[in-house]
């Protein structure tokens, strides 16, 4: 059983599409991230959230706890999002729980 | 400021030794955090440390061991490697406040022969 459950597993998107990534996890939290992935490995933190809605360039994330919910949308999406995008949340006992990703290719 | 280093960036080992890695997090952070990811299981949480001590342990193996400095530099020690053991290991750093935003280093890719 998977605390964290992603969908898509991959997706593939033309260039200026919106794209939506869904997360959902059984445990409880104390903040929910997301993190992009590139080829070669290089993670990075885009969101950290434990409520609410985050916006940062094209980029939105919303939780939604209640429900156990967080997605990540794309506006206007580029070739450079191209990447894998991966779902954490950090349990109260600061143990990390890793959805599986999300790979997303954008067409030109 | 400097990002998270890890050294080495590449590893390549034998079945049965042992190994370590060492991880510099960003100047001021408390808390170091190691990972490992394979293509099959995806990202796993081995531990982490913050301020000398382990705060929380993964489900792996006593085979795999950290610690920390004082000034916050970690190292994750593997003994007896096996060949499932060849993964990317990455370490990120955070203030560790809990929730906090977490850095991550490049990684080092470990494989065991």
């Amino acid at each position: 059983k998977n605390e964290v459950e992603q969908s898509p597993q991959n997706l593939t998107a033309q260039e200026g599409e919106f794209i939506t990534i869904n997360c959902s996890y059984s445990v409880g939290i104390s903040a929910l991230h997301w993190l992009q992935q590139h080829p070669g490995g290089g993670i990075v933190s885009l969101f950290m959230l434990s409520s609410g809605k985050k916006k940062h360039g094209r980029l939105i994330a919303t939780i939604n706890i209640q429900e156990k919910h967080s997605s990540l949308h794309i506006t206007a999406s580029h070739p450079r999002d191209s990447a894998v995008y991966i779902c954490a949340v950090k349990g109260y006992g600061y143990q990390f729980y890793f959805g599986t990703g999300t790979s997303l290719t954008v067409i030109p | 400021k400097a990002g998270v280093t890890q050294t080495p960036r590449y590893l390549i080992k034998t079945r049965g030794q042992q190994v370590t890695l060492s991880c510099s997090p960003i100047s001021g952070h408390r808390s170091v955090s190691w990972y490992q990811q394979t293509p099959g299981q995806g990202l796993q949480f081995l531990f982490e440390y913050f301020s000398e001590t382990q705060r929380n342990k993964g489900n792996f193996p006593g085979r795999f061991s950290g610690r920390q400095f004082s000034n916050s530099r970690s190292e994750m020690n593997v003994s007896t490697l096996e060949l499932g053991d060849s993964a990317l290991y990455l370490c990120a750093s955070s203030a560790g406040t809990g929730g906090d935003t977490q850095y991550f280093g490049p990684g080092t890719r470990l494989t065991v022969l």
